[in-house]
């Protein structure tokens, strides 16, 4: 699996949107991009994915650009809540693990 | 529906002592996954399992086996324990090994230190 490139960290009001970028920019045609995000003392949990088209779901939304080498996880009103740490994953149909990098720590200042 | 579950939910453990960290999931996922995170190194995987009976060496599984006897048990087991070893260790499964749109879900972790 390709890797990705994503900033330590990031900070943002409360109440306000949030854009988390990753860069991918080896990334196959095939690759599908994952998010997920860990809680603190928790174990991660998945936020959302997407291949090509912009994704929404009841946590965040995903925008991928249209060369999809970078993608951007939008989280449009943070909570304190969301201070997380935020991973960017690409996956494939060939490879069976998922590799974590160090990701973004997001903190939320209220 | 309890998902996954890890026992126990910290432990400190002597330099050189046998210990094997469970794992056990009611999903009936057919993969599993142990992590160990480590303060600014990431997540990184130790062993894994795509279907009971199967196991496989990730990027840091030297010190550590696993067994899959199975579907719903993945216990890890540090034969000897060194300090290095020091780190809290994630379980994860998922539906299916292989597929680029499957979820992973985590366990809550176990702190290990190794004195």
């Amino acid at each position: 699996d390709a890797k990705t490139t994503q900033p330590n960290s990031m900070e943002s009001n409360e109440e306000e949107p949030v854009h988390l970028p990753c860069n991918h920019s080896t990334i196959s045609g095939t690759d599908y991009i994952h998010w997920y995000r860990q809680l603190p003392s928790q174990g991660p949990e998945y936020v959302i994915h997407g291949l090509t088209s912009n994704v929404n779901n009841r946590m965040a939304s995903l925008a991928i650009a249209e060369d999809r080498k970078s993608s951007t996880l939008i989280l449009h009103r943070a909570t304190l809540r969301d201070a997380a740490v935020y991973y960017c994953i690409l996956r494939s149909w060939t490879g069976n693990q998922f590799y974590f990098g160090t990701g973004t720590s997001l903190t939320v200042i209220p | 529906i309890a998902g996954i579950t890890q026992a126990p939910t910290s432990q400190i453990l002597a330099a050189g002592r046998r210990m094997t960290l469970r794992c056990t999931q009611d999903m009936r996922h057919n993969a599993m996954y142990w992590y160990r995170q480590d303060l600014g190194l990431g997540l990184r995987l130790i062993h894994y399992s795509n279907t009971a009976g199967t196991t496989g060496k990730g990027e840091v599984p030297d010190g550590y086996s696993v067994s899959r006897a199975n579907t719903d048990d993945f216990p890890l087991t540090l034969a000897s324990a060194v300090p290095s070893q020091t780190s809290v260790y994630f379980c994860a499964s998922r539906l299916e090994a292989g597929g680029p749109t499957d979820t992973q879900y985590f366990g809550p972790g176990t702190r290990l230190t190794v004195l």
